[in-house]
């Protein structure tokens, strides 16, 4: 079935430093691809998306280029700060449905 | 904003128990979700629903059941309560209207089952 594969964490972090996640979906159809993160004792919100081949979303200095060929979304982020410490979702649409991979853990220390 | 609010944040309910969880949302979207967050497993789908009275079965939809007879409010139901069923449970919606669309989620509801 349709499914996304995320990089496993937990990764930890000094400030400024650069941040990769890796994600790669399965190449069924013509998906949206997002990130979601959610904040320690807060609910997952939309971090960014891309809807087609190429596109690239960002948000909050985080970047993620949609690449059909390799079927992957991965997340990146120049310098991260601690602010940045969350849990991080990769997700695909599926028709109605959104499949998430397993999340990554950022832990961003001082 | 779009607001999803689940009634209860922290539950503790016994093995056998009937639970229902509770999910509405204020935007008027078409499609709802229930999920549940294990750690290193991510959100996995138990039911979703794309308009009232309409339910599809997601990926773990054993031992649950759904109901939406409003379009603004979608139960979960734990017909009886297992410790296996200790977890985050999350709902979401979601507008009708293509695939990039965002999901909205509510902060969740932490079930115990002792």
């Amino acid at each position: 079935g349709d499914s996304v594969t995320q990089m496993e964490g937990p990764v930890t972090l000094s400030e400024e430093a650069f941040l990769t996640i890796n994600c790669t979906y399965t190449a069924t159809g013509y998906p949206s691809l997002f990130w979601y993160v959610q904040y320690p004792g807060e609910g997952l919100q939309l971090l960014l998306k891309a809807t087609k081949a190429d596109d690239k979303g960002s948000n909050k200095g985080f970047e993620a280029t949609y690449r059909k060929e390799t079927t992957s979304f991965h997340l990146e982020k120049g310098s991260v700060q601690v602010s940045d410490s969350a849990v991080y979702f990769c997700a695909r649409t599926n028709d109605y449905k959104l499949s998430f991979g397993a999340g990554t853990t950022v832990t961003v220390r001082a | 904003d779009v607001k999803v609010t689940q009634s209860s944040r922290y539950l503790v309910k016994r093995t056998g128990e009937k639970v229902f969880l509770e999910c509405v949302q204020d935007m008027d979207h078409e499609n709802m979700f229930w999920y549940r967050q294990d750690p290193g497993l991510g959100l996995r789908l138990i039911y979703f629903s794309y308009d009232v009275k309409m339910k599809e079965k997601g990926d773990i939809p054993e031992g649950y059941s759904v109901s939406r007879e409003k379009k603004e409010r979608f139960s979960l139901i734990l017909e009886s309560a297992s410790t296996n069923q200790t977890s985050m449970y999350l709902c979401a919606s979601r507008p009708n209207s293509g695939e990039a669309t965002e999901a909205f989620f509510g902060q969740g509801t932490r079930l115990t089952v002792v």
